[in-house]
Formats: C-alpha cells, sequence, structure tokens
C-alpha cells in the first residue's frame, strides 16, 4: 500500500530564500508525481507533473525531482515571495491504480 | 474553459440530514474524481468514474454515500444521514482519459455537519 509524507509539516522562511521541500512514497512502483499547491480553505492547482522515467520538471522558479529507487522528491523553490505562502502537497500515481495518494502537505509561509 | 465548478462551496446541515453536492468537470475531460479533504490532512481519494463508468470506489464511500455522473458530464455526490465525521471539504477533479494526465481540481465544496 502506497504511503506518501511530506517534511516538514510547516516552514516559515523570509522572502528571498531558496528552499526545499521533501515527499517521500513507500511503493517505488509509480506511473507519476505530481505536486500541487492548496490556498486556505481552497482547491488544489498542479505546479509540475514527473512521469517515472523523467527525472526532474521546471516551471519558473520552481523545480522537482524524482528519484524512484529512493521513494523521495523535492520541490525545489527560487528566490521565494510572500505570494508563496501556501501549503504544498505532493501525490503519487501507482501503476496499479488511477487514484493519487497525497501527503499530508508542507505549510509555507514567506514572510517580507 | 472556466475550469472544474463546484456547487455549493459551503453547506451547514444537521445530523442526520442528506445533502449532495455537484461538480461540473472540463467540458472535454471524460474522467472526473471525488476526494474528501480533512483539516491538516491531504485529500484521500472516494471514487472517479471515466465517462459514466464509475470505475472504482474507495473504502472511506461507506452505504451512505453514493455519486453518479449519469451522461457523462457533471456528477453529483450523496450523503446520506450525515453525521458529524463527514465534515470535510470535498474536492471534485477531472482529467483526460490517460495516467499520464494531469488531474485538474475544483474548489471544493466544504461541508459542516453540527
Amino acid at each position: 500500500k502506497q504511503e506518501v509524507t511530506q517534511i516538514p509539516a510547516a516552514l516559515s522562511v523570509p522572502e528571498g530564500e531558496n528552499l526545499v521541500l521533501n515527499c517521500s512514497f513507500t511503493d517505488s512502483a509509480i506511473y507519476n508525481l505530481q505536486w500541487f499547491r492548496q490556498d486556505p480553505g481552497k482547491g488544489l492547482t498542479s505546479l509540475l507533473l514527473i512521469q517515472s522515467s523523467q527525472r526532474e520538471q521546471t516551471s519558473g522558479r520552481l523545480n522537482a525531482s524524482l528519484d524512484k529507487s529512493s521513494g523521495r522528491s523535492t520541490l525545489y523553490i527560487a528566490a521565494s515571495q510572500p505570494g508563496d505562502s501556501a501549503t504544498y502537497l505532493c501525490a503519487a500515481l501507482s501503476y496499479n491504480t488511477d487514484k493519487l495518494i497525497f501527503g499530508t502537505g508542507t505549510r509555507l509561509q514567506v514572510f517580507p | 474553459d472556466t475550469g472544474v465548478s463546484q456547487d455549493p462551496r459551503h453547506k451547514i446541515t444537521k445530523r442526520g440530514q442528506n445533502v449532495t453536492f455537484r461538480c461540473d468537470p472540463i467540458s472535454e475531460h471524460n474522467r472526473l474524481y471525488w476526494y474528501r479533504q480533512t483539516l491538516g490532512q491531504g485529500p484521500e481519494f472516494l471514487t472517479y468514474f471515466q465517462n459514466e463508468a464509475q470505475l472504482e470506489k474507495s473504502r472511506l464511500l461507506s452505504d451512505r454515500f453514493s455519486a453518479e455522473r449519469p451522461k457523462g458530464s457533471f456528477s453529483t455526490l450523496e450523503i446520506q444521514r450525515t453525521e458529524q465525521g463527514d465534515s470535510a471539504m470535498y474536492l471534485c477533479a477531472s482529467s483526460l482519459e490517460g495516467r499520464q494526465e494531469t488531474q485538474y481540481f475544483g474548489p471544493g465544496t466544504r461541508l459542516l455537519v453540527l
């Protein structure tokens, strides 16, 4: 059974810092891994999707990497801004199912 | 296209009442998913449809829950005899067919059972 864990649960950083959010999964037989952003009381916005054959994906200041062998993915945010404050969720899609398994998220606060 | 929409956005009900939520997916998406999210947790899968066929249901979906997608377009999620433990955010997502496709989420319906 796939389990997804995110560390840290919360993070508070000053504006301008580069930061790394971590995601671990127990079953390495994943089809893809997605990173989402969720603002308080809102739905999820897809940030990056990494297929199992890929090692990383980039979008603007965001870079996500995937290491299936170690069961880990990281989301790197460069030059953080207060507008980046949100909860970041990772979700794994395994080969034997069509449902996403989510971690509990990292709540990020970037202060000016 | 305006994305995935959900209605209502908020619902307060008394224990024992029935509630129904609606989800309208992105028009060309033939897959539709329902998730439930409680405070401080990630979303948990409930069920999904491909067109009008319900292909997978979670064990979380007790007999009090039923979901439909009668014409392969919008979907409804009904909870009968609500309990306080049903209080959560109910999220809908849609995607094109294919595992490589991104799921696009709606804003959610927040349910509070008193």
